[in-house]
């Protein structure tokens, strides 16, 4: 399996442009996580989905941010319109349980600049 | 987050020696999770705890769970450059996000050959 792939590996774009970030999990796996990772803040949990439904959307910081998971192969997370504090790397991850013995798998992420 | 703190934020080790990185929950854990990342790099998996008093290996990376499962130490023997990287711990909590990584800030290690 080539793992959790990530597009693009980075991206610039200006202030008020629309961002997507798109995500393959491992084949199988049934849960599928976004996480964003700042110096300040660390990695933090914006939303993650359960067989391609989302369950958990509470850390997504505002309405700017969207998530969807049309089939088993593929997510995006969208933000729109795009703001300079938005900068950071975005990881997806993806995993066969929550909480089991082999923990999630990452992509490589996405760094995000916006300008 | 404030309910998984790592120490030290950063660590500069003449390689071959010792070290220890510690992660502190303010809740009772489920499962603790140690990652390491490079950087411009996502985070690769080295082990899981999920039972007080458990103790793993990964190569010469050994991890703790204490028995009260409130804390972790991952400990590097004999460093090597190959060593450097962040370290994060993640917790796994009861409760309606069971399962739900939280990262702690994580702890820059750095090998000084």
């Amino acid at each position: 399996d080539a793992g959790v792939i990530q597009s693009p590996r980075h991206e610039v774009t200006e202030m008020g442009q629309e961002v997507t970030l798109r995500c393959k999990p491992i084949s199988g796996h049934d849960y599928l996580f976004w996480y964003r990772q700042t110096m300040m803040r660390g990695l933090e949990l914006l939303i993650y989905f359960n067989n391609n439904v989302p369950i958990d959307d509470s850390g997504m910081p505002e309405d700017r941010f969207s998530a969807k998971m049309p089939n088993a192969s593929f997510s995006t997370l969208k933000i729109q319109p795009s703001e300079p504090r938005d900068s950071a790397v975005y990881f997806c991850a993806s995993s066969l349980f929550r909480g089991g013995l082999d923990g999630y798998t990452f992509g490589s992420g996405t760094r995000l600049t916006v300008v | 987050s404030q309910e998984l703190e790592q120490s030290p934020q950063s660590l500069i080790v003449q390689e071959g020696k010792n070290l220890t990185i510690n992660c502190t929950s303010s809740k009772t854990l489920y499962g603790l999770y140690w990652y390491k990342q490079k950087y411009g790099e996502g985070l690769i998996f080295l082990m899981m705890l999920q039972k007080g008093g458990e103790e793993k290996s990964h190569e010469k990376i050994t991890a703790k769970l204490d028995e009260k499962k409130q804390q972790s130490s991952l400990h590097i023997t004999a460093s090597q450059p190959s060593h450097a990287g962040i370290y994060l711990c993640g917790a796994a909590y009861y409760g309606g996000s069971q399962g739900n990584l939280i990262f702690g800030k994580g702890t820059k290690l750095s090998v000084k050959p």
